[in-house]
């Protein structure tokens, strides 16, 4: 089946010890995105790629940063991990213009940060 | 800033009742509109997606409507089981040139008891 996989389901790593987040999908979309979810609040935003163009949202800390080396992967990279990056991960794809944009998402990394 | 408001942020119902949960949003100018259920420390699974150029979806006992005009948004679950307890999103859709982003209200944790 396609699908979005994201690897690992769950991290812990040390305060300041940088962590790279996969993702990688077998859908052939265009778009991949990334979310951040704290405990008990809506995901939000982080940046998401269209095709190779990186697009970065206005409030995400300089902490964080995203690679893509192909169509099918998409990595999130936290440099420098506080106690406040622990949350959730979420990844997902879209195809533009293509199932009324629908976003498809991974079941999540859970980041804990020690 | 679009905005997406969830009402009520929490509802216990004995099995069996139908309810409703509400969304709300600020901004009209939205593409489409997608209704989430997330179980505890679980990514996300899409229950409804409802494109731009619809007002309904249907799948099983679920049934979500959408009036962009009033910017309005409400998740009908028929005949309420134990296994729809749960956390459930909303997300708005908003076209951008860099493909689509969602922006998510903050839940309803719903409680169904025996």
């Amino acid at each position: 089946d396609a699908m979005v996989i994201q690897n690992p389901r769950y991290q812990v790593t040390q305060f300041g010890k940088p962590v790279t987040l996969s993702c990688s999908q077998t859908l052939n979309h265009n778009v991949m995105y990334w979310y951040q979810q704290k405990s008990s609040q809506a995901p939000k935003l982080l940046f998401h790629y269209y095709d190779k163009d990186f697009n970065n949202e206005a409030d995400t800390p300089d902490n964080f940063q995203s690679r893509r080396p192909n169509t099918s992967f998409c990595f999130l990279d936290i440099r420098s991990p506080g106690l406040g990056d622990a949350a959730m991960y979420l990844c997902a794809t879209s195809r533009v213009r293509q199932s009324g944009n629908e976003q498809f998402f991974g079941p999540g990394t859970r980041l804990t940060v020690l | 800033k679009q905005e997406v408001t969830q009402i009520p942020a929490a509802l216990s119902v004995p099995e069996g009742e139908n309810l409703v949960l509400n969304c709300s949003f600020t901004d009209s100018a939205i593409y489409n509109l997608q209704w989430f259920r997330q179980d505890p420390g679980k990514g996300l699974t899409s229950l409804l997606l409802i494109q731009s150029s619809q007002r309904e979806q249907t799948s099983g006992r679920l049934n979500a409507s959408l009036d962009k005009s009033s910017g309005r948004s409400t998740l009908y679950i028929a005949a309420s089981q134990p296994g729809d307890s749960a956390t459930y999103l909303c997300a708005v859709y908003i076209l951008t040139g860099g493909g689509n982003k969602l922006t998510f209200g903050t839940g309803t944790q719903l409680k169904v008891e025996l």
